[in-house]
């Protein structure tokens, strides 16, 4: 089953454009990771943030943690065509025996920044 | 540093035919995991591997898929025999250690139709 859920589906965008997109999840985490994926360059690790942080930076990429609520968001600022892909969250869960974390992703975010 | 490398990039084949599929992780990696994505849906675990030894095939369909990791290096995925619903892309990726706070690194992913 896929714990994280992102909203919305699919997002549009002009050039110059700020995006934001967001992740649900339902049980506990450690950490939750972004990740995108398109067609040139497969699916590539953006950012991580750890459940005792709030806010994350990355250059152009800011990600938020609310444990409380169980969400997270991904803001994407000064959006470039070069942005267009789908971006998945991921949050890791330890397998029955407690022993071992694996990540489970969501169905992700279409993101196309328009020229 | 090279990149996770997987093949074939691409495999077609007809129901029941069996398939197998190539995965050479980033050198120094201990951890190896395959994944299936079906199209429009984030990544699924199939196993993951610590060296040699699985720990974790909880979503692998063992009457049909089989996985090794000979010598902790390289591994294949087997599927045999092949349903319809085998259809998707099988990515494999590596990370340093297992673990909550290890970005895991994705090769290109091979894309198989069944048909």
């Amino acid at each position: 089953s896929q714990q994280g859920e992102e909203d919305p589906q699919a997002l549009s965008i002009q050039e110059g454009e700020n995006a934001t997109m967001n992740c649900s999840y339902k049980t506990s985490i450690n950490n939750l990771q972004w990740y995108r994926q398109n067609s040139g360059r497969g699916l590539v690790h953006l950012i991580l943030i750890r459940s005792n942080e709030r806010e994350k930076h990355s250059g152009r990429l800011r990600v938020t943690l609310d444990t409380s609520k169980k969400s997270s968001s991904l803001l994407i600022t000064a959006s470039r065509a070069a942005d267009t892909a789908s971006y998945f969250c991921a949050t890791d869960a330890t397998n029955s025996g407690g022993s071992n974390y694996k990540l489970t992703f969501g169905k992700g975010t279409l993101l196309t920044v328009n020229p | 540093e090279a990149g996770v490398a997987q093949s074939p990039r691409y495999k077609i084949i007809e129901k029941r035919q069996s398939v197998a599929f190539w995965c050479n992780p980033i050198s120094g990696h201990a951890t190896l995991y395959w994944y299936q994505q079906i199209l429009g849906q984030g990544p699924k675990l199939l196993i993951q591997f610590q060296n040699n030894g699985v720990v974790d095939d909880s979503q692998l369909p063992k009457d049909r898929f089989s996985a090794e990791r000979l010598k902790g290096v390289d591994s294949t995925l087997k599927i045999q025999p092949a349903k319809l619903e085998d259809s998707a892309v099988y990515l494999c990726a590596s990370s340093t250690q297992t673990g909550p706070a290890y970005e895991q690194y994705f090769g290109p992913g091979t894309r198989l139709t069944v048909t």
